[in-house]
């Protein structure tokens, strides 16, 4: 079966520092992959998402993340964080069964931004 | 163009009670996809909808129900609702040929 796995519960990190949020998958053929954030009481927002070609993604808001096949991973990297950057992470894969998709959730990184 | 829109925002149910909560699509989607999200965790996939039909279902019991009308738009029906039903709900639209679904703001529901 399909599963997401965001290690981290929640990061904190400073204003201006750089940014990794981890993302592990488990898809049996090529994934598609994504990342989405939510801010409090809020849906949820695409940030970036891999389909095939190039590996290395860029998203909105500064945002990119590296396929890594070989480990089976999606991080996502930002350069340099900024304080609206705070929010939850959700990295996802998208699963067909039957000729359409679902998406499979990780249960997600908070992120605390400190001025 | 108007992005997936919902309603109502919040909801207060009891135990027991029936509620249905509602979903526009992006504009040139017709997919509509409903999602669970429980307190500090990642959405959980309800079931899908094109051409009026359930296309996949995730693992949720019966009471559990949708529909999509020939607008595109759906409703997600949830009867005899536990407390554990409380969440927040998610519908997300896409093409059926499409890999990416964008998302609704959400239906905050509370049983008590």
């Amino acid at each position: 079966a399909q599963s997401v796995t965001q290690p981290d519960i929640h990061i904190t990190v400073s204003e201006g520092a750089s940014l990794e949020l981890r993302c592990n998958y488990s898809y049996g053929a090529t994934p598609y992959l994504f990342w989405y954030v939510q801010s409090p009481g809020q849906g949820l927002q695409l940030l970036l998402k891999y389909f095939s070609g190039d590996t290395l993604v860029q998203g909105i808001k500064g945002f990119e993340a590296e396929f890594k096949r070989s480990q089976s991973s999606f991080n996502l990297r930002k350069p340099s964080v900024h304080w609206s950057d705070a929010a939850e992470y959700f990295c996802a894969v998208g699963a067909f069964e039957g000729g359409s998709e679902k998406l499979v959730f990780g249960k997600g990184t908070k992120l605390t931004v400190n001025p | 163009d108007a992005g997936v829109t919902q309603s109502p925002t919040h909801l207060i149910k009891t135990r027991g009670q029936q509620v249905t909560l509602r979903c526009s699509p992006k504009s040139g989607h017709d997919t509509v996809s409903w999602y669970q999200q429980a307190l500090g965790q990642g959405p959980q996939f309800i079931f899908q909808y094109y051409e009026e039909e359930e296309r996949q279902r995730g693992n949720f019991p019966d009471r559990f129900s949708g529909h999509q009308f020939p607008n595109y738009s759906s409703e997600l029906n949830v009867n005899a609702l536990l407390l554990g039903d409380s969440a927040l709900y998610l519908c997300a639209s896409s093409t059926i040929l499409g890999e990416t679904q964008y998302f609704g703001p959400g239906t905050r529901l509370l049983v008590l």
